[in-house]
């Protein structure tokens, strides 16, 4: 089946750690978006990538990264730097590249500080 | 000024009600708007999508844009106990490749 996973489920970060999140599709979908929820906010854009080897800074890019090797993948690193990692991390795709498309997401990554 | 604003609710309505979610924006330029609806600790899913002023109808669905006010509401006619939900405006704000949400109104229906 086509769709769009998303590993671990649930992660635990220590102080000082980078922990990274893992986002695939086999849709054959150009653009990938990483966006993160927190509890009574809506979602909020973090990084997000149109084509391979090719990706830009949503609203609050501070303290992630984020690769395009490959189409179909798409991980994110949350590094040391982000102070508040704490909510739920969803990762998106379009088919064409913009976000008139429908966007598909995956099930999502609760991110915890231990 | 939030650039999308939306009442968190809960709005309660009784099972065979119609259901009323409404949404502003603040950016004038913006062209296309999408309702998602997100079942807890679930990813959301979209619902309707709608482009130019007026009504859009999907089965117990309709989208209403009203450009010139700056709003956009759901209207979920018959409502039942499985349409409740959190339901997110999204808006691309002057046509770039990004959307804003706002932050969800919780509907309850109620039996």
């Amino acid at each position: 089946d086509g769709g769009i996973t998303q590993s671990p489920k649930y992660l635990f970060r220590k102080e000082g750690q980078n922990v990274t999140l893992s986002c695939e599709q086999n849709l054959n979908h150009d653009a990938m978006y990483w966006y993160r929820q927190d509890p009574g906010q809506g979602l909020r854009l973090i990084y997000y990538s149109q084509i391979v080897n090719d990706f830009q800074k949503g609203d609050i890019a501070e303290g992630y990264s984020v690769s395009r090797e490959k189409k179909e993948s798409f991980p994110l690193t949350v590094t040391s730097a982000q102070k508040n990692p704490t909510a739920f991390y969803l990762c998106a795709s379009s088919s064409t590249g913009t976000v008139n498309e429908k966007l598909f997401f995956g099930s999502g990554t609760q991110l915890s500080v231990l | 000024q939030k650039e999308v604003e939306q009442n968190s609710g809960p709005l309660s309505v009784p099972e065979g009600a119609i259901a009323s979610l409404n949404c502003t924006y603040s950016d004038r330029g913006s062209q296309s708007f999408f309702w998602y609806r997100q079942y807890s600790g679930k990813s959301p899913e979209l619902i309707m999508s709608i482009y130019s002023n007026g009504d859009k109808e999907d089965g117990r669905f309709t989208a209403q844009l009203n450009k010139a006010s700056q709003y956009v509401s759901l209207l979920i006619r018959d409502s039942q106990p499985s349409d409740s939900a959190t339901y997110l405006c999204a808006v691309n704000p002057g046509g770039g490749n990004k959307l804003t949400f706002g932050t969800g109104t919780q509907l309850k229906v109620e039996l």
